[in-house]
């Protein structure tokens, strides 16, 4: 099993839907989780970074945690054609250092 | 702030060569760490540098290795390519405090084909 699960894409939606993107993880040690959207051949962008349960909110991204069942989400409103990328959830452990796991990525296409 | 810079861009190989990527992080970051991106098995931790002491390592053979300099500056070498070290290096700058995680910034990587 991997540390982190993603769902797989590719997820296509209309522009102004919501889109829901979703990870699970295995390991339950103390642990932060991000959010990073990549473009076609570009480096991972940080859109989100949580620690602990529940929701946490940015303009029209909303991260949410729920480490009783080791589930993350990533909400994006109002979607637009730009939102159009792969979204990587990545979890990392404060024991010894930065080390992020990441998820296989969804790939999103927004279309108008 | 200027963020993570990586050079070169863009490197072509042949295998059995070496290669050294470098990175630059944000002004102030003192934690660099590395990973390995491909369309098989995705985005994988090579190491993390912190005050020029390797603090993290992934699971990769020993022809991987990095370095970090006094100004936090990193390299990473990989020797005798193989094939399969065709991929997108990315490398992530982050602060840091004694038992507190925070962001991890990306550079735009380097892709490096090996033929």
């Amino acid at each position: 099993q991997k540390e982190v699960e993603q769902d797989p894409g590719p997820l296509s939606v209309p522009e102004g839907a919501i889109v829901s993107l979703n990870c699970t993880y295995s390991n339950s040690a103390f642990q932060y989780f991000m959010w990073y959207r990549q473009y076609s051949r570009k480096g991972p962008e940080l859109l989100m970074y949580t620690y602990s349960s529940g929701n946490k909110e940015d303009g029209r991204f909303t991260a949410q945690v729920d480490k009783s069942s080791k589930y993350i989400s990533l909400f994006i409103r109002d979607s637009q054609p730009s939102d159009s990328a792969t979204y990587l959830c990545a979890r990392g452990d404060t024991g010894g250092g930065n080390k992020l796991t990441f998820g296989t990525g969804t790939q999103l296409k927004v279309e108008l | 702030k200027a963020g993570v810079t990586q050079t070169p861009r863009y490197l072509i190989k042949t295998r059995g060569q070496q290669v050294t990527l470098s990175c630059s992080p944000i002004s102030g970051h003192r934690s660099v760490s590395w990973y390995q991106q491909t369309p098989g098995q995705g985005l994988q931790f090579l190491f993390e540098y912190f005050s020029e002491t390797q603090r993290n390592k992934g699971n990769f053979p020993g022809r991987f290795s990095g370095r970090q300099f006094s100004n936090s500056r990193s390299e990473m070498n990989v020797s005798t390519l193989e094939l399969g070290d065709s991929a997108l290096y990315l490398c992530a700058s982050s602060s840091h405090r004694q038992g507190v995680a925070y962001e991890q910034y990306f550079g735009p990587g380097t892709r490096l084909t090996v033929t």
